[in-house]
């Protein structure tokens, strides 16, 4: 039970922002909300976190809804390098995350 | 360089024949986790450590064993191994374990099959 429901694919057009959707409708008070992405053939990697607000970094932004039953992970300007599966999951610590089968996001050139 | 490793990174074995694989970080992390990842399936969780001496089971312990002597190194046992185990597999390390949230480290995976 992955507790998260993602989009099995999206498309976007390259240099053009992506909104990556997820659901969480389950989410407890204290579950935070994890994104990692995983290029071909390598090992997932973090791209960000986030509890109740909104949040930036390097990689891209998470926009959490108020009543954090979903959120929305934004790449500003999508590149050939950000074609990967995108997993979006819940939970408190590290300690048994679940990650899904994601979202494959295809940037056309 | 910072680093999860494991090994081998690639293993064809047979059923019945047991096999250690390898993980390794370098970063002072408490956390350590076992995946597997199959087509249609995802990545699943197989054991967790949150800190030497201390393991506990995923979604999916059946058929592996772990052990955490030391802090750096988490390796992950199949005594038997079967065809139902042939995955690709990922070894994950963090900061620190319980509380929030802190970033995952994953190694590069190691393909194992089973025949």
């Amino acid at each position: 039970d992955a507790k998260t429901t993602q989009p099995n694919s999206m498309e976007s057009n390259e240099e053009e922002p992506v909104h990556l959707p997820c659901n969480h409708s389950t989410i407890s008070g204290t579950d935070y909300i994890h994104w990692y992405r995983q290029l071909p053939s390598q090992g997932p990697e973090y791209v960000i976190h986030g509890l109740t607000s909104n949040v930036n970094n390097r990689m891209a932004s998470l926009a959490i809804a108020e009543d954090r039953k979903s959120s929305t992970l934004i790449l500003h300007r999508a590149t050939l390098r950000d074609a990967a599966v995108y997993y979006c999951i819940r939970g408190f610590g590290n300690e048994k995350l679940t990650f899904g089968t994601g979202t494959r996001l295809t940037i056309i050139p | 360089e910072a680093q999860v490793t494991q090994n081998p990174r690639y293993l064809i074995t047979v059923t019945g024949k047991k096999l250690t694989v390898t993980c390794s970080q370098n970063m002072n992390h408490e956390y350590m986790s076992w995946y597997r990842q199959d087509p249609g399936l995802g990545l699943r969780q197989i054991y967790y450590s949150m800190n030497v001496e201390v393991t506990d089971k995923g979604d999916v312990p059946e058929g592996y064993k772990v052990s955490r002597k030391e802090k750096r190194n988490f390796p992950l046992i199949l005594e038997s191994p079967s065809p139902n185990q042939t995955s690709l597999y990922f070894c994950a390390s963090s900061l620190l374990a319980g509380g929030p949230a802190y970033e995952q480290y994953f190694g590069p995976g190691t393909r194992l099959t089973v025949t």
